[in-house]
């Protein structure tokens, strides 16, 4: 699936570094999303984006900061994370409610 | 109580079988119902999407709906190696104009037999 790529595929980072994730959809849709899949964890929603605004925020903490200049492109900054955040981190896209969610490849975390 | 409840498994199918998976939510409002396939170490894959009681068949793949029961099917006919996977069951709450929040349950992994 192409529609939805993410950058950079692997990133191994230092608990004090500061890295984005970068998600871009190819597929116009409205609507994109953060999730964390952990061992052994479901996976888990982190932010919603709708028309670039931010619609629903997962209890996330704030060492996570999401940013989506428009509705193709979604960042997730990343800085002073711990080791717990090692996870996979997926992009996903749907044109509206109710609709299917397509997901990017994902980015493969690891803190060190 | 999980919003959405699979049995992990692993759940093993002797090649050429029937593959059958359940899950169970716990919000009655849901609305759109979800199938996903994951393989390792990839992202989630969509193979069915029903919203209406009753079953859908795509291929060798059926999903069976009960709202009033509140679970959701996904039978795999003539399972196949390649099938081996991890499935998840995903559901979304009632209808809201802003975005889809979609809550994934574990995930059971299927293991197809040659």
């Amino acid at each position: 699936e192409t529609g939805v790529t993410q950058t950079p595929r692997h990133l191994v980072m230092g608990m004090t570094n500061k890295k984005s994730l970068k998600c871009e959809q190819h597929l116009g849709h409205n609507a994109m999303y953060w999730y964390k899949q952990s061992a052994k964890k479901p996976l888990e929603l982190m932010f919603v984006y709708n028309f670039k605004e931010q619609t629903e925020n997962n209890s996330v903490p704030s060492r996570f900061s999401p940013e989506c200049p428009n509705s193709s492109h979604l960042f997730l900054h990343l800085h002073t994370l711990q080791p717990e955040d090692s996870a996979l981190y997926l992009c996903a896209s749907s044109q509206g409610a109710r609709e299917t969610q397509y997901f990017g490849p994902g980015t493969r975390l690891l803190v060190l | 109580q999980k919003e959405v409840e699979q049995n992990s498994g692993p759940l093993s199918v002797p090649e050429g079988a029937i593959a059958s998976l359940n899950c169970t939510y716990s919000d009655r409002g849901s609305q759109s119902f979800f199938w996903y396939r994951q393989y390792s170490g990839k992202s989630p894959e969509l193979i069915m999407s029903i919203y209406s009681n009753g079953d859908k068949e795509d291929g060798r793949f059926t999903a069976q709906l009960n709202k009033a029961s509140q679970y959701v099917s996904l039978l795999i006919r003539d399972s196949q190696p390649s099938d081996s996977a991890t499935y998840l069951c995903a559901v979304t709450g009632p209808i809201k104009a802003a975005g889809n929040k979609l809550t994934f349950g574990g995930g059971t992994r299927v293991l197809v037999k040659p």
